[in-house]
């Protein structure tokens, strides 16, 4: 079975671009969760979507993140425009409908500069 | 509000030294989840352990050890003969159980124990 993917890896954009991370969970989870870690801090939720419905965005900072997550399969994770304090890693994760497995993917570590 | 704390920001040891990782939680929930994650060099989060709150049952699997303490709101976990390959970041984080008690919720971590193992 194959993992949860995550890309790019890297990421590394000026101040004031757009940058999309994409996530593929595993085939058939139905739930997809973003996280980030910012600068050595804890790990902290962004959202959740069921399918694909936003289920808990409480996570999102501000409105220059944007999540979709169409048709149910993959996910994007758009931050326009970027400021420094963005920088971080980016996990995506999944879970399947009743629980079960909570997969975490690689991480996109993103650096604005 | 959930909160989970991980006093030790770093530690050191020398290979084949056992080593406790302290976590801490707060929670209003009755049920929930508590994990620990381990994050290498490589940066991946690996799955360790996944603990229910109805289960207060040590486990122990090989090397790696869980004490699950409800009375004092603690989820330590203990590496015994520590080899230089468990160096990494190490994370605990807790979930509340959905209405239906099957499904995750979003999980609240620790900021991690970075664990240095040296030859």
């Amino acid at each position: 079975e194959a993992g949860v993917t995550q890309f790019p890896s890297h990421s590394v954009i000026e101040k004031g671009q757009t940058v999309t991370l994409r996530c593929d969970p595993i085939s058939g989870h139905d739930n997809l969760y973003w996280y980030r870690r910012v600068m050595g801090k804890e790990i902290k939720f962004l959202l959740h979507f069921v399918k694909e419905s936003k289920q808990d965005e409480s996570g999102m900072p501000n409105n220059r993140f944007l999540a979709e997550r169409t048709g149910g399969t993959y996910s994007t994770l758009k931050v326009q425009p970027a400021e420094l304090e963005d920088s971080g890693v980016y996990f995506c994760a999944s879970s399947p409908f009743g629980g079960g497995g909570y997969t975490f993917g690689s991480g996109t570590r993103l650096t604005v500069v | 509000a959930q909160k989970v704390t991980q006093a030790q920001t770093e530690i050191s040891v020398v290979e084949k030294e056992d080593v406790t990782l302290d976590c801490v939680y707060e929670t209003r929930d009755t049920t929930y989840y508590l994990f620990w994650y381990k994050q290498p060099p490589s940066g991946e989060l690996v799955f360790l352990i996944r603990r229910n709150s109805f289960d207060e049952q040590n486990e122990i699997s090989g090397r790696y050890s869980w004490n699950f303490q409800k009375s004092t709101s603690s989820f330590n976990f203990t590496i015994t003969a520590s080899q230089v390959v468990d160096s990494a970041v190490y994370f605990c984080a807790l979930s509340p159980l959905n209405a239906g008690g099957t499904s995750y919720g979003k999980l609240t971590f620790g900021q991690g124990t970075i664990l240095t193992v040296h030859p």
